[in-house]
């Protein structure tokens, strides 16, 4: 399958920062981006829909300020957790879907902590 | 709306034993069905997939049918290896393909030697 890497793998900032999360294709134009976040011991729930070009399309609860998406390009978006706050610890994770409704890949995850 | 209910792990199994991990969903209109699997480190990997009822989904010795009458998606192995530890995740998507999944919360597979 299509190569999605995601980074970093962990992060660890201080409250009040801000922290940028990037997804990249590697060897196909995603046209579409998803980011999903787990909470432990808890399923992965999409959290906004990206199309390059496009502003992102958030789920409903997801602070849009908060979690701000940018999908600039056919092979990048990048997911920033602005003011991060000690909740927002969670584990983030992307995928990507390239033209014509094709399967979307998956990053490896990010590992957020804020202390 | 859509959700995914998946048994609660984790699950411990001796190698060569027999695997049955649960699946049920609930969903608005015919969505299609999926395996993931994440093992340590690394992304979710599509196990397998089955887009319409009694549709069979397999790859590397795990099996699912998608069963609209119990609105279920199990997975099953008839013989584990201690390779096949890892977190698994069952999904549903509108789309075929696959994109904007709802997931159930994953289980826990630790095989033992």
């Amino acid at each position: 399958g299509a190569v999605v890497s995601q980074h970093p793998s962990r992060v660890i900032c201080k409250s009040g920062t801000s922290v940028k999360i990037e997804c990249r294709s590697l060897d196909f134009q995603a046209t579409t981006m998803f980011w999903y976040r787990q909470f432990p011991k808890q399923s992965l729930m999409l959290m906004a829909t990206s199309n390059e070009g496009s502003k992102a399309t958030y789920e409903q609860g997801v602070e849009k300020d908060k979690f701000l998406i940018n999908h600039a390009s056919l092979t990048l978006s990048t997911l920033t957790v602005t003011s991060a706050h000690p909740e927002d610890s969670s584990f983030y994770i992307c995928s990507a879907a390239g033209q014509w409704n094709t399967e979307a890949f998956f990053g490896q995850g990010t590992r957020l902590t804020v202390v | 709306g859509d959700s995914v209910t998946q048994m609660e792990g984790p699950v411990t199994l001796s190698e060569e034993a027999f695997l049955t991990i649960n699946c049920t969903y609930t969903a608005t209109g015919y969505p299609s069905l999926f395996w993931y699997v994440q093992y340590p480190g690394e992304g979710l990997q599509l196990l397998l997939k089955a887009t319409k009822a009694d549709d069979k989904g397999s790859n590397k010795g795990f099996e699912a049918t998608y069963r609209k009458e119990t609105t279920s998606f199990h997975l099953e192995k008839g013989s584990v290896q201690v390779s096949d530890s890892a977190v698994y995740f069952c999904a549903l998507s509108a789309s075929n393909y696959g994109q904007n999944f709802v997931f159930g919360p994953g289980t826990r597979l630790s095989v033992l030697p």
